[in-house]
């Protein structure tokens, strides 16, 4: 109950076009789900998070998509540039003290000039 | 600046040698995390600790040890005992409030064995 699902595992898209990463979470407790983008050789950064009382957060090219019902989530990535090329995770939590995140396996997306 | 470092960059052991990768954080969050990342794989919680003085085994923590004697800092030992340790080592730190924030990561250790 504690696993997060995350597909696709890898993902190529043409510069310009729309990047799609889903993601799946069985724990109805968890109320905080972020994004977060590494490079090679680098530690994960936060792209962008969504709590569940809203169903859609917005940041520039990046939007998260969220769907209580169904316990899942999106990224979308618009107008996908080379620099986008990194590996994606999702994750969840809860505000429950001592409970941690739970990632994703991660997306490695490749976008092609 | 605020933020997670972590040292070295990277470190070559032979087998049957322990070492210690370094974590330091000036965020001054409560929670400190550490995290293996294989080739090609997720993040495996090794350790974390949510205050001073305590910390508690994550999924993988054999052949691993940490110690938590100051709120800043995190270090973990990689043991003889670990049967694989090749590997990227992620140090991350959150705030522990009463509401879920960011978690921080540090830009990693690369562990080579040789």
């Amino acid at each position: 109950q504690q696993q997060v699902k995350q597909s696709p595992q890898s993902l190529i898209v043409q510069k310009g076009g729309i990047s799609i990463i889903n993601c799946a979470y069985e724990n109805t407790a968890f109320d905080y789900f972020p994004w977060y983008q590494q490079f090679p050789g680098k530690g994960p950064a936060l792209l962008i998070a969504i709590r569940p009382d809203v169903s859609e957060k917005k940041e520039g090219r990046f939007t998260i998509s969220f769907n209580k019902s169904a316990k899942q989530f999106s990224l979308h990535i618009m107008d996908s540039q080379p620099g986008d090329s990194a590996t994606y995770f999702c994750a969840a939590g809860t505000d429950n003290y001592g409970q941690n995140f739970v990632f994703g396996p991660g997306t490695r997306l490749s976008v092609l000039p | 600046d605020g933020g997670i470092t972590q040292s070295p960059k990277y470190l070559f052991r032979k087998e049957g040698q322990n070492v210690t990768l370094s974590c330091e954080q000036n965020l001054n969050h409560d929670a400190m995390y550490w995290y293996r990342q294989d080739p090609g794989q997720g993040l495996r919680l090794i350790y974390y600790s949510q205050i001073v003085n305590d910390f508690q085994k994550g999924d993988i923590a054999e052949g691993y040890s940490v110690s938590r004697e100051k709120k800043e800092s995190f270090p973990l030992t990689v043991t003889s005992a670990q049967k694989n340790p090749t590997a990227f080592y992620l140090c991350a730190s959150r705030w522990t409030g009463t509401r879920l924030d960011e978690q921080f990561f540090g830009p990693g250790t690369r562990l080579t064995v040789l």
